[in-house]
């Protein structure tokens, strides 16, 4: 298996609501990314996670909550949201410093 | 301030035509990658470059990465409509930093 899996593809939510993203690997990559991309621009860095432990978060603010449950899993929770939040959610994982795979993404619409 | 520097930032050619897409910076890379992005899909990794003055062909593209690990290009030979989509470099650092250059849009018309 050489993908990264993420659901949902799309999601609508309210700006009261709580929701989540996942995303799954089984390619034993220990590292786990998420990424934001706004349209016509390139995906930032929000989190890392290294063998499963936070290392990098780029000053996301706290209504973005990252977990990992264990080496193949890493969920985003959302909580009161905004629209300019809305966003392409990506994804990712490595190794080693090379060689990154990202997943599909899923389509965020805060209304 | 973005780390790598893309350009140009849009190309528009005619099927058949070749172009050539470049990425700078003034920090020096660990590697340095190549991705391909779909509307509303994730990057497609095409490539990484790790040794200074590097080469990598993959059929009609050809990736360099330069001497000093600071910069690259990227060549396609006899563009398709195929090879529409948005361009990105992406460097790493010392640290699980992947950072991203502005991205290139390339249309290939038939």
């Amino acid at each position: 298996d050489t993908e990264v899996t993420q659901t949902p593809k799309h999601l609508v939510m309210g700006m009261t609501n709580k929701k989540s993203l996942k995303c799954e690997q089984h390619m034993g990559h220990r590292a786990m990314y998420w990424y934001k991309q706004k349209a016509k621009k390139p995906p930032e860095l929000m989190f890392v996670y290294s063998y499963e432990k936070l290392s990098i978060n780029e000053s996301v603010p706290s209504r973005f909550s990252p977990e990992c449950p264990n080496s193949s899993l890493l969920n985003l929770h959302l909580h009161a949201l905004q629209p300019e939040d809305s966003a392409l959610y990506l994804c990712a994982s490595s190794q080693d410093l090379k060689d990154y795979t990202f997943g599909s993404g899923t389509r965020l619409t805060v209304v | 301030t973005q780390l790598l520097e893309q350009s140009p930032q849009f190309l528009s050619i005619q099927e058949g035509e070749n172009l050539t897409v470049y990425c700078n910076s003034s920090s020096v890379f660990s590697s340095l990658q190549w991705y391909r992005q779909e509307p509303g899909e994730g990057p497609v990794l095409l490539v990484t470059v790790v040794t200074g003055g590097e080469v990598k062909k993959l059929k009609r593209l050809t990736f360099q990465f330069g001497d000093a690990r600071k910069d690259s290009s990227l060549h396609i030979t006899a563009a398709q409509p195929g090879d529409t989509g948005l361009y990105l470099c992406a460097g790493v650092l010392n640290d699980y930093k992947l950072s991203f250059g502005a991205g290139t849009t390339v249309t290939v018309r038939a």
